[in-house]
């Protein structure tokens, strides 16, 4: 149990575009989702947390209005890179935490990631 | 502020011995989670070992242990007879009290190769 997927698992792209990545959590529900980005060789950078049903909270050097979040249903939150730009190039992977009374509450679960590339 | 630090960029070992890896944190809260996430080359993070501030007793998870010293803000992880799948990048991660919202902040991540 405590599967997260994520569609695509990579993603080529032209500059000026906007991408769209989906997290969801296959089999429990997940009130919280996390939206990391990752660059090679580093470590995870939060980007925001997904609530559902609320807006999301980014982190501080976050542009939310370039990186919409949508946390529409207990299983999926999606992130949407508007308006790409090279420099957005990165791996982004999700995490999501079980609501409660559904066993280890405060484990987060990952997605495998998805490789953006901005070209 | 939370910060988490790892020390060693990269670290080797030889097959079927043993590694310590470090890991240091600082913070002021009391109630808190300490968590080791191993990062294969397929980059899906996996959970490797928790701790609970609050239990004194270091946590096992079969060839993987904690060594948690909490007054000194330590949490380093041992891996014993080690094996080329715990190839992979290592993070010391940390989270703040009880509630299932917590954010994770992660250490710089300790590059290990299993060398056979």
């Amino acid at each position: 149990g405590a599967v997260v997927s994520q569609h695509p698992s990579r993603v080529i792209c032209k500059s000026g575009t906007s991408v769209k990545i989906e997290c969801r959590s296959l089999d429990f529900q997940a009130t919280t989702m996390f939206w990391y980005r990752q660059f090679p060789k580093q470590s995870l950078m939060l980007m925001a947390t997904s609530n559902e049903g609320s807006k999301a909270t980014y982190e501080q050097g976050v542009e939310k209005d370039k990186f919409l979040i949508n946390h529409a249903s207990l299983t999926l939150s999606t992130l949407t890179v508007t308006s790409a730009h090279p420099e957005d190039s990165s791996f982004y992977i999700c995490s999501a935490v079980r609501g409660p009374g559904q066993g280890s509450y405060n484990e987060q679960f990952f997605g495998p990631g998805t490789r953006l590339t901005v070209l | 502020a939370q910060t988490v630090t790892q020390s060693q960029p990269e670290m080797s070992v030889q097959e079927a011995e043993t590694v310590t890896l470090s890991c240091t944190y600082d913070t002021s809260e009391n109630n808190y989670y300490l968590f080791w996430y191993k990062q294969p080359p397929s980059r899906q993070m996996i959970l490797v070992i928790r701790q609970e501030a609050y239990k004194q007793q270091n946590a096992t998870e079969n060839r993987f242990s904690v060594n948690f010293q909490k007054a000194a803000k330590s949490f380093s992880l041992k891996i014993s007879d080690s094996q080329l799948g715990d190839t992979a990048m290592y993070f010391c991660a940390f989270m703040i009290g009880l509630s299932n919202t917590g954010k994770l902040i992660f250490g710089q991540g300790t590059t290990l190769q299993v060398k056979p």
